[in-house]
């Protein structure tokens, strides 16, 4: 399944399934992009980044894809868990040096 | 502790106290963030230091906000005349180098303003 990441969209997912996940960002000159799990009452962490002049990253199980036409990002999770249960955000980084953060997507993984 | 340390985790004031949010960055990391984070929100950035340089401040949403660094490790997050809606997570991170590089956050601080 997919979802864009507005207003805390629920995404809700197979155990063992793929995961699409999907963000809008707001700054044609942002040159990085980071996506972040946040896990309920801890603060956000890393998971996977991008630079502008790349299309596609992948991770462990984690892939991010980039398209600078429309200005939108999107994280693959593969063989989705019950631990990838979280919130997931993308960032951008701003052309002043800070991160800017999108509203987030909840994921939840059904066993 | 190796990672970005906060405090307090939890803290409750009545609506016009002051209050302070304490952050101590991972040791060597030159950039720290302020980001507000209200219920079921995405991080809000409120400012950004460069060792002790507070470049963007751009996030503050009053001047009751305030922040500082002033030996470039260190910051506080200081709440002046505190308010309903000033209630939120407050996350604090740090990066080795700036806005480019991965931020490691903190597990926030809570302020309930009754």
């Amino acid at each position: 399944g997919e979802s864009v990441g507005l207003h805390l969209p629920t995404l809700s997912v197979q155990e063992g399934d793929n995961s699409i996940i999907n963000c809008a960002y707001s700054n044609s000159a942002s040159d990085y992009f980071i996506w972040y799990k946040q896990e309920s009452g801890k603060g956000p962490q890393f998971i996977i980044d991008i630079r502008s002049n790349m299309d596609k990253r992948q991770g462990q199980r984690v892939t991010v894809l980039l398209n600078k036409t429309v200005k939108h990002l999107s994280l693959q999770i593969a063989a989705t868990q019950p631990g990838d249960s979280a919130v997931y955000f993308c960032a951008e980084n701003m052309s002043n040096n800070d991160m800017r953060f999108g509203a987030g997507t909840r994921l939840t993984v059904k066993p | 502790g190796a990672g970005v340390s906060q405090s307090p985790r939890y803290k409750v004031a009545k609506r016009g106290q002051d209050v302070a949010l304490r952050c101590d960055p991972i040791s060597g990391h030159v950039s720290l963030f302020w980001y507000q984070q209200a219920l079921g929100q995405g991080p809000e950035f409120l400012t950004y230091f460069q060792n002790e340089a507070q470049l963007d401040k751009s996030g503050l949403p009053s001047d009751r906000f305030f922040a500082e660094r002033p030996e470039g490790s260190v910051s506080t997050l200081k709440i002046q005349r505190t308010q309903q809606e000033d209630s939120a997570v407050y996350l604090c991170a740090s990066s080795f180098q700036g806005g480019t590089g991965e931020l490691f956050f903190g597990e926030g601080s809570r302020l309930t303003v009754l």
